[in-house]
């Protein structure tokens, strides 16, 4: 069964308005998941690496304040994007980490696509 | 820094093919290597995995190994069906600012025709 799920799997939104995308853990506790973005046709992205308890990490070039992600619990993160413009419009995913003996695994959700008109 | 090159896609074949999806790395250290699958409409699953040279990951008929001489981790399947239609992933895991983080390449559109 999944082991990643988000919600919702897709939306439409007008440019301006702010769109808040969840990814949860259903089998584990995360105390770590990474946010991506894919756009058509290409490979996925790292924007952000979330932290349960703490903020969250972006990568180069990654707004902060206009990606704003939330790691409230150990099985909850979400990421809104604030004054959503067009060149928003993505295809979002979300990963958890799962420790496995001295390694560790990824779980990606089924991902997010967003439209903003 | 750490990379992933992919054969660049789409790849078409028929079924009973045999598929070969190349893929080399640019890493410094030891990193793992993953093949990841997308079906249409779905997340990323896990294929097969290969955490140190010549190691060899297989999952579903797929397989891949961990080429440390050539910095290679190629896709390889005997017998392709309809239902691997899919795009794959050649991906590994990098150290980068201290934190473990997965590196992807750009993704191969496969499709098999019955």
């Amino acid at each position: 069964g999944a082991v990643v799920s988000q919600h919702p799997s897709w939306v439409i939104c007008k440019s301006g308005t702010s769109v808040k995308i969840e990814c949860r853990s259903l089998d584990f506790q995360a105390t770590t998941m990474f946010w991506y973005r894919q756009f058509p046709k290409q490979s996925l992205m790292l924007m952000a690496t979330s932290n349960e308890g703490s903020k969250a990490t972006y990568e180069q070039g990654v707004e902060k304040d206009k990606f704003l992600i939330n790691h409230a619990s150990l099985t909850l993160s979400t990421l809104t994007v604030t004054s959503a413009h067009p060149e928003d419009s993505s295809f979002y995913i979300c990963s958890v980490r799962k420790l496995i003996g001295t390694g560790n695994e990824q779980y990606f959700g089924p991902g997010t696509r967003l439209t903003v008109t | 820094g750490n990379s992933v090159t992919q054969m660049e896609g789409p790849v078409t074949l028929s079924e009973e093919a045999f598929l070969t999806i190349n893929c080399t790395y640019t890493a410094t250290g030891y990193p793992s290597l993953f093949w990841y699958v997308q079906y249409p409409g779905e997340g990323l699953q896990l294929l097969l995995k290969a955490t140190k040279a010549d190691d060899k990951g297989s999952n579903k008929g797929f397989e891949a190994t961990y080429r440390k001489e050539t910095t290679s981790f190629h896709l390889e399947k005997g017998s392709v069906q309809v239902s691997d239609s899919a795009v794959y992933f050649c991906a590994l895991t990098s150290i980068i600012q201290g934190a473990q983080k997965l590196v992807f390449g750009q993704g191969t559109r496969l499709t098999i025709n019955p």
